[in-house]
């Protein structure tokens, strides 16, 4: 079955870039897209097929898929944007999630 | 706006049943495939399953296969999961989610969009 791979935390200061990465094989040749969940929330959509933001969702949110790897990208990264954050791809009529990526802005 | 709510769930022994709904209301529920998306405690999301928009193609997550089913009723605006034979493993935050889909030549892009708020399953004695 088809895996996506995220590292387990990443951390930012203020202001700073951020960058998410999943990696799954041949992930370039899939369509990736990004949720965010905030403590106790609903997940929320920031990032679908690769780069395009639903509306609603801040400039700084920015996707890429290339290779084996996509990678959510959070510009001028603010303390609001603090959640955990889960890549997402579509194989053989099944959905996959990445293990989620926990945002901290320090 | 476009929304879905979730409910039905509860405290049910190892082996029960529980049957999970869904409102969905905003957006002409008929053309939209539909999904069930699981959330263990202080765990990450876990696909559970999809249903097309007429029911036709339906889906499962292996963990689920044979004992969970999901419908729908267009004329209710409703989704549904029925959960037979159920497991400790099966505790966990129950979200409803609309799917989009985007297709071009032999490829195909899916999101979930919007998500409920989610409903709380526990399997435990």
């Amino acid at each position: 079955s088809y895996e996506l791979t995220q590292p387990p935390s990443v951390s930012v200061s203020p202001g700073q870039t951020a960058s998410i990465t999943c990696s799954g094989d041949k992930l370039g040749d899939k369509y990736a897209c990004w949720y965010q969940q905030k403590s106790g929330q609903s997940p929320v959509l920031v990032i679908y097929q690769d780069t395009k933001r639903p509306s609603g969702i801040p400039e700084r949110f920015s996707g890429s898929n290339s290779g084996n790897t996509a990678t959510l990208t959070i510009s001028g990264t603010q303390a609001m944007d603090e959640a955990d954050y889960y890549c997402q791809a579509w194989d053989s009529n099944t959905v996959v999630f990445g293990g989620g990526t926990k945002l901290t802005v320090l | 706006e476009v929304h879905v709510v979730e409910s039905g769930g509860g405290l049910v022994k190892p082996g029960g049943s529980l049957r999970l709904s869904c409102a969905a209301s905003g957006f002409t529920f008929s053309t939209y495939d539909m999904n069930w998306v699981r959330q263990a405690p202080g765990k990450g999301l876990e696909w559970v399953s999809s249903i097309s928009s007429s029911s036709s193609y339906i889906y499962y997550a292996d963990s689920v296969k044979g004992r969970f089913t999901i419908s729908r009723d267009n004329a209710k605006n409703s989704l549904y999961l029925q959960m037979n034979s159920l497991r400790a493993e099966d505790t966990a935050v129950y979200y409803c989610a609309r799917e989009e889909i985007y297709t071009s030549g032999s490829y195909s892009a899916k999101w979930f969009d919007p998500w409920g708020q989610g409903t709380l399953v526990t399997v435990s004695s």
